[in-house]
This record gives structure tokens, sequence and C-alpha cells, in this order.
């Protein structure tokens, strides 16, 4: 069975550019959640995805987003890039079993350098 | 809300020494807890986790945790290394179903073992 994949690996923008990253799910996985990982700090929650709800969402500015399509692919969006966004944004999927904790299985990542 | 605190940011060890990796974490329910790890220019991977019974786990790779509910602590343990262990290794809680926070992981900042030959 194929992992999860995100797309692109790599990205470089600019200031006040918009980016959208892009992420596939492992088949019959119908959870996806987002991190940010910076060196300063580490690994945050961004938001969680689940029959293309939002689940649950972390502490960012509204400048991050997210969406969830049928197939459970997901994508997140950021506006007005600043450099402070340069980071590794790592997309996990589960089985999204409801009443039960999943184990959440993660992708390759999206660098993302914003000069 | 929960936290998770590793207590070394590196740790260097010879090849075939054990190691001990800490992770305490504070939370005022009950919370399900995971080690990831995550080698040069890759994401994470699963290396263990405890939900529930034995607090005694055993993962990938020859890894195991223990549990403890009374120092709110889950260690990482191998008793021989590699020098292919070198990687970044990441201590995990999630609240268990039911929690309005369920499936949201949060993560320590990580341990850096360094295997030397």
């Amino acid at each position: 069975k194929a992992g999860v994949t995100q797309t692109p690996r790599y990205l470089i923008k600019t200031r006040g550019q918009q980016v959208t990253l892009s992420c596939s799910p492992i088949s019959g996985h119908r959870s996806v959640s987002w991190y940010q990982q910076t060196p300063g700090q580490g690994l945050q929650f961004l938001f969680e995805y689940f029959s293309e709800t939002q689940r649950n969402k972390g502490n960012f500015p509204g400048r991050f987003s997210g969406r969830q399509f049928s197939n459970s692919r997901s994508e997140m969006n950021v506006s007005t890039l600043e450099l402070g966004d340069s980071a590794l944004y790592l997309c996990a999927s589960s089985l999204g079993q409801a009443g039960r904790t999943d184990t959440q299985y993660f992708g390759p990542g999206t660098r993302l350098t914003v000069l | 809300a929960q936290s998770v605190t590793q207590l070394d940011s590196q740790v260097p060890v010879f090849e075939e020494a054990p190691v001990e990796l800490r992770c305490n974490y504070s939370s005022s329910v009950s919370v399900y807890l995971f080690w990831y790890v995550q080698y040069p220019n890759q994401g994470l991977q699963l290396l263990l986790k405890y939900l529930s019974g034995s607090t005694l786990v055993k993962g990938i790779n020859g890894f195991e945790a223990e549990f403890n509910k009374s120092q709110t602590s889950f260690h990482l343990r191998k008793p021989s290394v590699h020098i292919s262990d070198t990687a970044e290794y990441f201590c995990a809680v999630t609240p268990p179903p039911g929690s309005s926070n369920t499936g949201k992981l949060i993560f320590g900042q990580g341990t850096t073992l360094q295997v030397k030959p």
C-alpha cells in the first residue's frame, strides 16, 4: 500500500506570495492532519480534516487554511507569506475511526522557503 | 491542556552501547503516548505507541518504552544502538477518544541521537 505523498517536496516563494501544498493520504484513510516543523518552534499542529470538514484547529493565524476533497486528498494554503513561514510542512493521515485514537502516518513533507 | 518535555536535546552514544531517551508529559486527563523517529530529509516514522494495557511497549528496530503514570514519563530505550539509529526522536501525546482534541498530536522538542563508531 502506498504511503502518504506530499507535493511538491521543495518550494521557494517570496514574501507576500501565496502557496498551496498538497497531500494524498494512504488509501482508505479519511483523516488528514497538517503540522509545521521549524527549528525554533518544533512540531506544531495546524489543523485536521475528516470527511471534508475541519475537525480540529491549532493556534495559527487565518493566513493558514486548508481543505479536504471527497477522495480525502487535502490541500493547505498559506496567503501573504512571511519569512517566518519557512518550514517543513508535514501531512499525516489516519483511518479516522469514530471514538478511537488512530495512528497517524506521516508523509515526507514539503520544505517551504520564503525569501 | 497537554505538554511534552524531552529532557535531552542531544544524546551522544557509542555504537553497541545502550541508550535511553527521556520524555515527560503533563496532562490533567489520560493521554495516549507515541514515539516517532525522523531521519534527515524525511517525514516521521512511528516507533511505538502506548494506548492501554502493559506499561512496557515494544516497537520497531529493537526499541521499547515504559509508561510510568506516577512519574508521568514515557522513556524510550534500546539495549544496543547502531550507526543507523542516528536520527531525531520525538515523543508525542494525544488525548483519548471523546476529547475535543482527539487526533491532535502534541510533540516534544525532539532529541537528536548521535551514534558514534
